[in-house]
């Protein structure tokens, strides 16, 4: 069955400081991988995506993520955080018609 | 591109009585989602629709919940009988067709069942 796993809740980082979200994807066939955030009381915002070719894909607001097959990970990250990161994350996968999501990371960032 | 607009953002309405949601996707996304989110957890599936046709709904979807989206269009999700357990942000999303077409969401409608 197709599942995502983010395995940290809650992550703090100081502004300026870099970060990495981890995301664990199980699926059977090649996966279709999205970041998306999420401001309080907002929908979800499509930070970047992962089909095919380059492992490594660029999103906005300066995110990129990573697909690694070989550990079923698609790990998000950022070079410095910026205050305005303060949100909660998910990561989802596609199977083409349905999309699972992960129970996502929640971001605070320090001054 | 005006984005998904999802109607009213939010409602509060007490238990026992009905409550219906409208969903207005991307014009030219003809597959349309409807999800769930309650605090702490990811969106969770509750049914889509390709056009007019309801393809998919989950299992964990009561009889009280139906959707609709009649003229391809926009989408409405209603709530028979609601109860406190029905209290949740109510998503909606839409996307074109295509294995690698994300989800665009709107804002959600914040139902709270007293």
């Amino acid at each position: 069955a197709q599942s995502v796993t983010q395995p940290d809740i809650h992550i703090t980082v100081s502004e300026g400081a870099s970060l990495e979200l981890r995301c664990n994807y199980s699926y059977g066939a090649t996966p279709y991988l999205f970041w998306y955030v999420q401001s309080p009381g907002q929908g979800l915002q499509l930070l970047l995506k992962y089909f095919s070719g380059d492992t490594l894909v660029q999103g906005i607001k300066g995110f990129e993520a990573e697909f690694k097959r070989s550990q079923s990970s698609f790990n998000l990250r950022k070079p410095s955080v910026h205050w305005s990161d303060a949100a909660e994350y998910f990561c989802a996968v596609s199977t083409g018609n349905q999309f699972y999501f992960g129970t996502g990371t929640s971001l605070t960032v320090i001054p | 591109d005006t984005g998904v607009s999802q109607d009213p953002r939010h409602k509060i309405t007490k238990r026992g009585q009905n409550v219906t949601f409208r969903c207005d996707p991307i014009s030219e996304h003809n597959r349309l989602y409807w999800y769930r989110q309650t605090l702490g957890q990811g969106p969770e599936f509750l049914t889509y629709f390709q056009n007019e046709a309801q393809l998919e709904k989950s299992r964990l979807l009561s009889d009280r919940f139906s959707a609709e989206r009649p003229k391809g269009s926009f989408s409405t999700l209603e709530i028979q009988r609601t109860e406190q357990g029905d209290s949740a942000m109510y998503l909606c999303a839409s996307s074109k067709t295509g294995d690698n077409s994300p989800l665009h969401f709107g804002n959600g409608t914040r139902l709270t069942v007293t």
